[in-house]
């Protein structure tokens, strides 16, 4: 099962900052949490990756709370291009190996 | 650098038959897993294998098998196909596969139609 919830969709229109709040209540203490975008028909692939308080890249930034009981992805100026699927994961360490476990994920919807 | 690469990209079959998906990881990769996406869905996981030998499996039928050879490369099998194994299947590379934080790179997927 998966370890996250976060809303099935958003809209969102060009230019404007969208914000994706992911919840993850039983998060590991050595858990990092990383997001994916998934476009149709394609595989999905990495945006970013913390532990804790904030990471940035040149896509987005993520913002982790002290608890680290939820997340939130950041996409500033958004455009029609990053209409998509956003998946929030927390590490899946079970086994000594590192799976992937999705949810249902974002889908992200940007209008001009 | 080339990416992750998957054949074929589209595939027919029909039920009770059996086939076979390949994957090349990206120079370099170790690990490569395979994970089961249904339309409207999150990818699912299936198998994941490091340097040759199965790491992991997820909660699929023995119908489902794999390997990996010496170049890293990968096939992932299913046998007596039903209707609802169709899907997109990706495959993933990593470095390790076991390091808590490797970033997974995903192929485009081989879309599966079982008729």
């Amino acid at each position: 099962l998966a370890k996250t919830t976060q809303p099935i969709s958003m809209d969102s229109y060009e230019g404007q900052e969208v914000n994706i709040t992911c919840s993850h209540n039983n998060i590991a203490t050595n858990d990092y949490i990383t997001w994916y975008q998934q476009f149709p028909s394609q595989g999905p692939r990495f945006i970013i990756q913390g532990y804790k308080t904030k990471v940035t890249n040149e896509v987005a930034s993520l913002f982790i709370p002290a608890d680290r009981k939820s997340s939130t992805l950041s996409l500033p100026r958004v455009s029609l291009s990053d209409t998509a699927v956003y998946y929030c994961l927390v590490g899946d360490f079970s086994g000594g190996y590192n799976k992937l476990i999705f949810g249902a994920g974002t889908r992200l919807a940007v209008h001009p | 650098d080339a990416g992750v690469t998957q054949s074929p990209t589209h595939l027919i079959k029909t039920r009770g038959q059996q086939v076979t998906l390949r994957c090349s990881p990206i120079s370099g990769h170790k690990s490569v897993s395979w994970y089961q996406q249904v339309l409207g869905q999150g990818p699912q996981f299936i198998f994941q294998y490091y340097e040759k030998e199965e790491r992991g499996r997820g909660n699929f039928p023995d119908r489902f098998s794999a390997r990996q050879f010496p170049n890293y490369s990968s096939e992932l099998n299913v046998n007596a196909l039903l209707l609802g194994d169709s899907a997109l299947y990706l495959c993933a590379s990593s470095k390790t596969g076991v390091d808590r934080y490797n970033e997974q790179f995903f192929g485009p997927g081989t879309r599966l139609t079982v008729l």
